[in-house]
């Protein structure tokens, strides 16, 4: 089955720097990759995803690239605040015939001080 | 808005004790998933439906755990007997399989402690 490793499990940044998650992943035949958010307390939400016919996608300060050649998938978060303080879970699954299980990475704590 | 709702919020049991959690995906979604999460393993997927059948429950201890969909409105996820070792966070979540925009949306989880 697919393995989704996340790195790195823990980020501190200061506010307006850069944050940059990355994954792998080990299924060739997934194509698409989401990113979930989850604030302490509350449930996983989905703050962007890709498919693997689209190289890099862009939502205001969050971008998300992916690599098919080399199974890895990377978040970046520009100018950081504060509130975007949480963990946060890349994943993978393959979407076409009958299966539509999503592996998840292990989660990267993102700190922005301010 | 639509949401997953799940009940209840936080259980809090004994040993051997029997555990039900429900899960009311949202109306018109055909899919729907039950996830733990621990602090050790993440986010690890128990058991997924479709069009409430059974997909994939090879993630479940079988011998203590079972998950069922009655109906398109309720999905229940039981423990019997529980364990300290089950103590987690479920989530369920619920998406539309085979829609363009294939988001999955999670409940707010069931905080689970087995005393």
């Amino acid at each position: 089955g697919e393995n989704v490793e996340q790195h790195p499990s823990t980020l501190s940044v200061q506010e307006g720097d850069s944050a940059v998650i990355k994954c792998t992943y080990s299924d060739s035949a997934s194509n698409y990759f989401p990113w979930y958010k989850q604030e302490l307390g509350k449930r996983p939400q989905l703050i962007i995803d890709i498919r693997s016919n689209v190289g890099e996608k862009k939502d205001q300060r969050i971008a998300v690239t992916l690599n098919k050649t080399a199974k890895h998938f990377s978040l970046h978060i520009t100018e950081t605040q504060p509130e975007d303080s949480a963990v946060y879970f890349c994943a993978a699954s393959y979407r076409g015939g009958s299966n539509y299980k999503l592996t998840f990475g292990k989660g990267t704590l993102l700190t922005v001080n301010p | 808005d639509a949401r997953v709702t799940q009940t209840p919020r936080h259980k809090v049991t004994e040993m051997g004790q029997e555990v039900t959690m429900r899960c009311q995906p949202i109306l018109g979604h055909n899919t729907v998933f039950w996830y733990r999460q621990t602090m050790m393993q993440g986010l690890e997927l128990l058991a997924y439906f479709r069009n409430r059948a059974p997909l994939d429950d090879s993630g479940m201890p079988k011998d203590r755990f079972s998950a069922e969909m009655p109906d398109a409105t309720l999905a229940t996820l039981k423990i019997q007997p529980s364990e300290p070792r089950d103590s987690a966070v479920y989530f369920c979540a619920s998406g539309r399989w085979g829609a363009t925009n294939e988001k999955l949306f999670f409940g707010s989880g069931t905080q689970l402690s087995v005393l």
